[in-house]
C-alpha cells in the first residue's frame, strides 16, 4: 500500500531533550515536507527537500533540523525542544512534474508535548 | 508573500445540500492547487488537484474550479452527506515550492 508513515504517533517530552521523528515514504517520491499544526495558525511548512542531499527552510525552520540521506526518508530533528514546539507535526511526499510538485500525500501526524 | 483565506470558517448544513467552499489567494503566480479534507485528530486527505492551466476538477460529488486570475477558488459539493462532515483545506503551490494552506472550513452536515 501506497503510503507515508510517521514514528512516533504521540510523544510526550522535556525540555532540551533531543528527539527525532521519522518520515517513510514507498512511492519513490523525490518530494517531501514538513509541516506543523496549530489552533488558529492553520499548517505551516518547516522543512522540504527537493531530492536527496537537497533540503530548504520553509516559514518556520527555527529549532528544527532535517537530513535526507536516503530518497525514502526524512527525519526532524528537535536538538533542543521547547514548549512552543507543542504541535501536531505532519509529514508529506509528492513526485516532482518539470521541478514542481504536484498532489502531496501526508502522513498520519506526530503529537508532540514538550513539557 | 502568499496569503490565502477561506471562507466560512465553519458551515453547518442539511444532509443532501449542494454547498461551495471558497478559497482565495492573493498572488496569481501559482503552479496548483490542491483540496485537502481533514478529519479530527487526523492527517489530510487529497481531495482534487488542479494545475495552474486548468479551470475546474472533478471526483464524484466533488468539483473544484480554479480562476488564477482572479485568485479564486471553489469546491462544490453535491448532495452534501453526515460523512462528509470535516475541514476542508485549500493549499496554493507558490514559486520555490512554497505550499501555502488557507485556515479552513469546518463543515458539519446534519442528518
Amino acid at each position: 500500500e501506497a503510503q507515508v508513515t510517521q514514528n512516533p504517533r504521540y510523544l510526550i517530552t522535556v525540555t532540551g531533550k533531543k528527539l527525532t521523528v521519522t518520515c517513510s515514504q514507498n512511492m519513490n517520491h523525490e518530494y517531501m515536507s514538513w509541516y506543523r499544526q496549530d489552533p488558529g495558525l492553520g499548517l505551516r511548512q518547516i522543512y522540504y527537500s527537493m531530492n536527496v542531499e537537497v533540503t530548504d527552510k520553509g516559514d518556520v525552520p527555527e529549532g528544527y533540523k532535517v537530513s535526507r540521506k536516503e530518497k525514502r526518508n526524512f527525519p526532524l530533528i528537535l536538538e533542543s525542544p521547547s514548549p512552543n514546539q507543542t504541535s501536531l507535526y505532519f509529514c508529506a511526499s509528492s513526485p516532482l512534474d518539470r521541478g514542481h510538485y504536484n498532489e502531496q500525500f501526508f502522513g498520519p501526524g506526530t503529537r508532540l508535548t514538550v513539557l | 508573500k502568499q496569503e490565502v483565506t477561506q471562507i466560512p470558517a465553519a458551515l453547518s448544513v442539511p444532509e443532501g445540500e449542494n454547498l461551495v467552499l471558497n478559497c482565495s489567494f492573493t498572488d496569481s503566480a501559482i503552479y496548483n492547487l490542491q483540496w485537502f479534507r481533514q478529519d479530527p485528530g487526523k492527517g489530510l486527505t487529497s481531495l482534487l488537484l488542479i494545475q495552474s492551466s486548468q479551470r475546474e476538477q472533478t471526483s464524484g460529488r466533488l468539483n473544484a474550479s480554479l480562476d488564477k486570475s482572479s485568485g479564486r477558488s471553489t469546491l462544490y459539493i453535491a448532495a452534501s452527506q453526515p460523512g462528509d462532515s470535516a475541514t476542508y483545506l485549500c493549499a496554493v503551490t507558490s514559486p520555490g515550492n512554497m505550499l501555502t494552506f488557507g485556515g479552513g472550513t469546518r463543515l458539519m452536515v446534519k442528518p
